[in-house]
């Protein structure tokens, strides 16, 4: 079945850019639509974005959107979350995932955590 | 932006119990919401999605209800392993916004 697995550095400076890589295995990635959210410590779930199959069309969450970049690589099933200029309220376990059929999350990694700290 | 709010924060249950959890929603969000369990230390799992339709291989004691803007998770029966925090998200437009959550501990 298709799997998720997030990959990026666990330790970002402040002021520099957070990547990180979910790569999908056991499917396509040309089939379906992906998503990143992430959870801060204690916290909720955040909604960060959103990118179609075909990678042409994204959807960010406003609050991010000046700061943040989420592509597809279908040459290596992975997409991509890139997000600048962070700060400590960056600091947060993303997670990403698969949204089916009325876009709905049914496929998530096990999530990565990342610190913003100097 | 769809704003949701979800009641209560937090319930405190007994095994066997049935547990109510309501999500509601600024705006008309039709039937695409969907609820999402998670324990600590890991992922969210998908429950419910389209308000009332079940996850393959979510157990029966779990449902969804509702449309518009006012929606429900029940479980029935409640086990050891429902202990976890529930959250709703709609996928009506975007940002898809989740709920803040609803801890279900034991009481």
């Amino acid at each position: 079945q298709v799997q998720l697995q997030e990959s990026g550095p666990g330790l970002v400076k402040p002021s520099e850019t957070l990547s990180l890589t979910c790569t999908v295995s056991g499917g396509s990635i040309s089939s379906y639509y992906w998503s990143w959210i992430r959870q801060a410590p204690g916290k909720g779930l955040e909604w960060i974005g959103f990118l179609s199959y075909s990678g042409g069309s994204t959807n960010y969450n406003p609050s991010l959107q000046s700061r943040l970049t989420i592509s597809l690589d279908t040459s290596k099933n992975q997409f991509s979350l890139k997000l600048r200029s962070v700060t400590v309220a960056d600091t947060a376990l993303y997670y990403c995932a698969r949204a089916s059929v009325v876009l709905e999350l049914d496929v998530w990694g096990k999530g990565t955590t990342v610190t913003v700290s100097s | 932006d769809i704003q949701m709010t979800q009641s209560p924060s937090s319930v405190s249950a007994s095994v066997g119990d049935r547990v109510t959890i309501t999500c509601r929603a600024s705006q008309d969000i039709k039937n695409w919401l969907a609820w999402y369990q998670q324990k600590p230390g890991t992922a969210p799992k998908l429950l419910i999605h389209a308000a009332s339709n079940l996850q393959s291989g979510v157990p029966s004691r779990f449902s969804g209800s509702g449309f518009g803007t006012d929606f429900t998770l029940t479980i029935r029966g409640l086990q050891p392993e429902d202990f976890a925090t529930y959250y709703c998200q709609q996928t009506n437009s975007f940002p898809f916004i989740f709920g803040p959550g609803t801890k279900v501990d034991i009481k």
